[in-house]
């Protein structure tokens, strides 16, 4: 069975800082995805990953791949209060998406 | 364009009631999805479909039920509503061949 683990759970950063968040799966898979919820809301797409070795980036977010290892991370460069928000995790097998429990990041000042 | 449509936002069932949660999408996507998500969790795939006529069960369908006879409505049908329903329910859509889920804004379900 396909499971996602995602840690840490809980993450309070300071502005400026960096962090990773790690997310680890059981199975291969056809693909991973980060979301992005803020509370109250629905999902926003980040990224999605595809191979081995994938590297997106956008702003300050970077997520990557590696298949051989089933880790992917989602890095956080100097961080800012707007990005604070829950950030999921999914891996897709045959159109079951299967999601991490989340990381609720919250950035202080 | 719209994209995905939920409808009701918020709905409040007593045990036992039933009710169908509507999903509509205007992008001509063939895949839809039905999932719920509860208090400080990842969601869970409920029902999915790739195409009219065509549903398929996901992780947690049991208590559920879904039909597709039309590409753009995926409406997900509660008969005996349980507390244990309790949860955020959202629909999401996408294109074949493409990996973006469009996700909607999500029903907040409540059974007491």
């Amino acid at each position: 069975e396909l499971k996602v683990e995602q840690n840490p759970l809980f993450l309070s950063m300071q502005e400026g800082k960096n962090y990773t968040i790690y997310c680890n799966y059981s199975t291969t898979s056809d693909r991973l995805y980060w979301y992005r919820q803020d509370p109250g809301k629905s999902l926003e797409s980040l990224f999605v990953l595809l191979s081995n070795g994938a590297v997106k980036q956008e702003g300050r977010l970077m997520a990557s791949l590696d298949t051989k290892a089933r880790l992917s991370t989602l890095h956080i460069t100097a961080a800012v209060h707007d990005l604070s928000a829950t950030y999921f995790c999914a891996v897709e097998i045959n159109n079951d998406m299967r999601f991490g429990a989340g990381t609720r990041l919250t950035v202080k000042p | 364009n719209a994209g995905v449509t939920q409808t009701p936002k918020f709905r409040i069932l007593k045990i036992g009631q039933s009710m169908t949660l509507q999903c509509a999408q205007d992008m001509n996507h063939n895949y839809m999805y039905w999932y719920r998500q509860d208090p400080g969790m990842g969601l869970k795939l409920i029902y999915y479909s790739v195409g009219a006529g065509i549903t398929d069960k996901g992780e947690v369908p049991n208590g559920y039920n879904v039909s597709r006879s039309t590409t753009e409505d995926f409406p997900l049908r509660l008969e005996l509503a349980a507390p244990s329903q309790t949860s955020v329910y959202f629909c999401a859509s996408r294109e074949t061949g493409n990996y973006g889920y469009t996700f909607g804004s999500g029903t907040r379900l409540t059974v007491v």
